[in-house]
């Protein structure tokens, strides 16, 4: 099993750019997640998705929109980056009721 | 949630057990206590959860207080590759789902 993959890896858009950082995970698991992480701090929740066909706002939703495409793949899209969006993205998925999240390998994002 | 409090740092000498102390004074009955790992550059891990009681698994044990107050993980033989911050998180399940709520945790330092 692959477990959560994000892609790409690394990004760098100019501000004003569009783009959308892709999430996958083969855990068969209901509830997925977007978090962001600032140099020296803790991680931040963007967006959530507790099942398939449903999406909440997390502590920083502004500036994003998502979509949980099927049960495997829940995409984050930035419309209109902003250098305040310059951060590591991390998506993670758990157990709808599970007690721990499984979460991927970040997107480090750079908008100029 | 309830708030949690943690040192910013703490050094281990390898091979000697490693207790990472966190208080969460304002914790309410039905919040777990959860603590993840970030090794640097990567994803949070998940190591151990606990309610009331004393758990332990393969990776550490975790020992909270009878008041529900702290909390203490212990990593018992602690290695290098334990080098990493500690977000201790408490928890209550909120819409079906299940958001994390991360601080700026502990950099735990095991030192040759």
């Amino acid at each position: 099993n692959a477990g959560v993959t994000q892609t790409p890896k690394f990004q760098v858009l100019k501000t004003g750019q569009s783009m959308t950082l892709q999430c996958a995970q083969d855990m068969n698991h209901n509830s997925m997640y977007w978090y962001r992480q600032d140099p020296g701090m803790g991680l931040r929740l963007i967006y959530y998705s507790a099942s398939e066909g449903t999406t909440d706002k997390g502590e920083v939703p502004n500036g994003y929109n998502v979509s949980r495409l099927n049960k495997r793949e829940f995409s984050l899209r930035l419309e209109s980056a902003a250098p305040s969006q310059t951060s590591v993205y991390f998506c993670a998925s758990s157990e709808q009721r599970g007690p721990n999240q499984f979460f991927g390998p970040g997107t480090r994002l750079t908008v100029l | 949630d309830a708030k949690t409090t943690q040192p910013p740092s703490m050094d281990c000498a390898e091979g000697r057990a490693a207790n990472l102390p966190c208080n969460h004074s304002t914790i309410s009955g039905n919040e777990y206590v959860y603590w993840y790992r970030q090794i640097h550059s990567q994803g949070p891990q998940y190591i151990i959860h606990g309610l009331k009681n004393n758990e332990t698994n393969e990776m550490a044990s975790l020992i909270i207080t009878e008041d529900r107050k702290s909390s203490t993980l212990i990593l018992p033989h602690a290695t290098l590759r334990d080098t990493a911050v500690y977000y201790c998180i408490v928890r209550s399940p909120v819409a079906g789902s299940y958001q994390l709520t991360f601080g700026k945790g502990t950099k735990l330092s095991v030192i040759p």
